[in-house]
C-alpha cells in the first residue's frame, strides 16, 4: 500500500475554502510538495514546504505541516471552478530524491 | 522558458511489441526522473539519472524496462515485449541538480492492446 495517504474526494462550493489533507510516514523527509493534475495533463507544481517550517502561504494557498503527527494540509482560499483537479501530496525520499506520492484527492468545485 | 517535453503524447501498441518513450528535460537540469501513473498503482517512481552517475533503477518493475540518457540531456525509456499491464501514463521530470523541485512533462499515454 501507499506510505503517503490522502482522502479520495472533496467537494466544495465556489468561494468556499478547501482543505486537502495528507499523512506521510518518513520522518526524514526534507521537502513536501503539492502538485495539481488537471484532466489529461501532467503534474503542475503548486507549492512546497521545507521540513523545518510549520506554515507557508502563497497567495490563495496555505500549507500547514505538523511534523509530530506527520500531517500536511493544503488550504485553498476562495476556491474557484478552475481549481477542480486532482491534488497530490508527495515527499522526497532517499539519496536519489525520488518523490513518493499519495493517491491523490479529487477536488470538485460546484458553482 | 521551455518546460519538460515528452514524445509521443499518445502511443497505442500491440502486446509483445517494443516501445520507446522520449523525454527532453529543462535545459541545464542535471537530474531526470521517470515515473508511471496507472489506475491500480497510482504514481510510482521508475528510474533516476543524475549527471554522469550510474542511474538509480530501483523502481523499474521488470527487466523489460530500461532507460538511457545520452549526453546528459535527452532520455529514452524503452519497454520491451509490452504487456497489457504496462498501459499507463509515463511521466518525466527534471530538476536542477537533484536536490530541488521536480518539474514534470505532460506525459506519454501508453495503451497496450
Amino acid at each position: 500500500g501507499e506510505d503517503v495517504e490522502q482522502s479520495l474526494f472533496l467537494s466544495v462550493r465556489e468561494g468556499d475554502s478547501s482543505v486537502i489533507n495528507c499523512t506521510y510516514t518518513d520522518s526524514s523527509s526534507t521537502y513536501l510538495y503539492w502538485y495539481k493534475q488537471e484532466p489529461g495533463a501532467g503534474l503542475q507544481l503548486l507549492t512546497y514546504i521545507f521540513s523545518n517550517m510549520d506554515m507557508k502561504q502563497d497567495q490563495r494557498l496555505t500549507v500547514l505541516l505538523n511534523k509530530k503527527d506527520k500531517h500536511l494540509s493544503l488550504r485553498i482560499a476562495d476556491t474557484q471552478t478552475g481549481d477542480s483537479a486532482i491534488y497530490f501530496c508527495a515527499e522526497i525520499r532517499g539519496a536519489g530524491n525520488m518523490l513518493t506520492f499519495g493517491g491523490g484527492t479529487r477536488l470538485m468545485v460546484k458553482p | 522558458g521551455a518546460g519538460v517535453s515528452q514524445s509521443p503524447s499518445n502511443k497505442v501498441t500491440e502486446k509483445g511489441k517494443d516501445v520507446e518513450l522520449r523525454c527532453d528535460p529543462i535545459s541545464g537540469h542535471t537530474a531526470l526522473y521517470w515515473y508511471r501513473q496507472s489506475l491500480g498503482q497510482g504514481l510510482e517512481f521508475l528510474i533516476y539519472f543524475q549527471g554522469n552517475s550510474a542511474p538509480d533503477k530501483s523502481g523499474l518493475p521488470s527487466d523489460r524496462f530500461s532507460a538511457e540518457r545520452t549526453g546528459g540531456s535527452v532520455s529514452t525509456l524503452t519497454i520491451q515485449r509490452t504487456q497489457q499491464e504496462d498501459s499507463a501514463v509515463y511521466l518525466c521530470a527534471s530538476s536542477l541538480q537533484g536536490q530541488e523541485t521536480q518539474y514534470f512533462g505532460p506525459g506519454t499515454r501508453l495503451l497496450v492492446l
